[in-house]
């Protein structure tokens, strides 16, 4: 099992729409969550962070549920721009302690039209 | 603030050839990590520095690929030989200490190897 998965997409939506994806992870020993956004060619960047009480950016919302071991990030009133992959990740401690490390999902595409 | 450089941009090379790619990680940024990212997936980490010193390298596959951090700097990721399977993209990426539990990394343009 992927210690990180998420539903590759592509998702098309019309520009206005609502969009969710969704993210489970495997280790519940995980310490934050994050949503990354990738542009075609382009670095990740951090979109936002992921709180336990569920957080909000604007038209962008992030919730965890870690009983479920499951991350959900919602798109309201999608842009043309909102069009990229968006990576869910979660950090956990390394082997041994002592320092953390990211574990990216492979991501979901999402393809805004007019 | 300048971001996190890397060169070259783009590499293309034969199999069983060497191939080294360099990171400048953005000014006072103890850790530095090299990910692998191929085509469709997320990024994989390879290594991760903690200022000039090791402490992530468990997916970096040893037979073939090195990396340095002299100095706690600067970073050198380096593959020899090259198998057509390493073709992807090689990020850096650099963060501070780990902050009031965020740990923002910040990602450079990349490096985009072909290998045929």
């Amino acid at each position: 099992r992927k210690e990180v998965e998420q539903d590759p997409g592509p998702f098309n939506v019309p520009e206005g729409a609502t969009v969710a994806f969704n993210c489970t992870y495997s280790n519940s020993a995980s310490q934050s969550f994050f949503w990354y956004r990738q542009d075609c060619r382009k670095e990740p960047k951090l979109l936002m962070s992921v709180y336990s009480s569920g957080n909000e950016d604007g038209r962008f919302t992030a919730q965890l549920n870690r009983a479920s071991q499951y991350i959900s990030l919602l798109i309201r009133d999608s842009k043309l721009s909102d069009s990229a992959t968006y990576l869910c990740v979660v950090n956990m401690e390394g082997l041994g302690g002592g320092y953390n490390k990211l574990i990216f999902g492979a991501g979901t595409r999402l393809a805004v039209h007019p | 603030e300048a971001g996190v450089a890397q060169s070259p941009r783009y590499k293309i090379i034969e199999k069983r050839q060497s191939v080294a790619f360099w990171c400048n990680p953005i000014s006072g940024h103890a850790t530095l990590y090299w990910y692998q990212q191929i085509l469709g997936q997320g990024p994989k980490l390879l290594i991760q520095f903690q200022n000039n010193g090791v402490v992530d390298d468990s997916q970096l596959p040893k037979d073939r690929f090195s990396a340095e951090r002299l100095k706690g700097v600067d970073s050198t990721l380096k593959i020899q030989p090259a198998k057509l399977e390493d073709s992807a993209v090689y990020l850096c990426a650099s963060s501070l200490e780990r902050l009031a539990g965020l740990y923002e990394q910040y990602f450079g343009p990349g490096t985009r190897l072909t290998v045929t």
